[in-house]
């Protein structure tokens, strides 16, 4: 069964940092290119960032509020996705997913497999 | 500010059909076939419903459709049901920075 489970949210004072991990099963993950995205209290989504697979450098991008601040790496021999998130600010309180597509045409734009999130709380 | 633009709300009695749009620019909805739509009930993860404008993944009802003329995309379901009541959104493929770009949510109540 394909399955996604984020982990390592929680409360963090402004400006403090966080690594939130999503663990990965069922699926060939290191073909996968992963994405987070994020879901602000009563608010939409919003995209975060990206890492392709290694075969494509496993580059990544970045939404233009987190970038500079927010990381994002992944550990294939461990089927395991991080987001580094460093300097945060209280416009990054939100539920951080990370998703990815079942279907190799479509990891940009087709999200078809969710983890359940994990909610970051930024405060002081 | 969403990105893409939804109505806020919709609604619709049992065995009706709505639709909900989403619209956007042509650097997103209107310049690639690459707009999906998700379903999501309080607390649950969001599913993806239909993807590339009118595709629909395997075990997604018939009853969800999608469609997009220029720069706005749209869903309707048919035969509305109360399991129908969630939010909805959008999201498409953009240039630019950021690579997809989302619509801020459509909740369908079902009357």
């Amino acid at each position: 069964e394909v399955h996604l489970e984020e982990s390592g949210g929680g409360l963090v004072k402004p400006g403090g940092s966080l690594r939130l991990s999503c663990a990965a099963s069922g699926f060939t993950f290191s073909n996968a290119w992963m994405t987070w995205v994020r879901q602000a209290p009563g608010k939409g989504l919003e995209w975060v960032g990206r890492i392709k697979d290694r075969s494509q450098g496993a580059t990544t991008d970045f939404a233009a509020p987190v970038r500079g601040r927010f990381t994002i790496s992944r550990d294939d021999s461990k089927n395991t996705l991080f987001l580094q998130m460093n300097s945060l600010k209280s416009e990054d309180t939100a539920v951080y997913f990370c998703i990815t597509s079942s279907r190799s045409c479509c990891y940009d734009d087709a999200f078809d497999l969710w983890g359940q999130g994990t909610m970051v709380t930024v405060s002081s | 500010q969403s990105a893409l633009t939804q109505p806020a709300s919709v609604s619709g009695s049992p065995g009706q059909s709505i639709t909900i749009s989403c619209t956007g620019t042509s650097s997103d909805v209107g310049g690639y076939n690459l707009v999906s739509w998700y379903q999501q009930h309080p607390g649950k993860a969001p599913k993806l419903i239909i993807y590339h404008v009118n595709d629909r993944p395997s075990g997604v009802s018939n009853r969800f459709s999608g469609s997009k003329s220029g720069n706005t995309a749209s869903l309707t379901i048919s035969g509305l049901q109360s399991e129908d009541e969630a939010d909805y959104f959008c999201t498409s493929y953009t240039t630019g920075i950021t690579l997809v770009v989302f619509g801020g949510g459509t909740k369908l109540t079902v009357l």
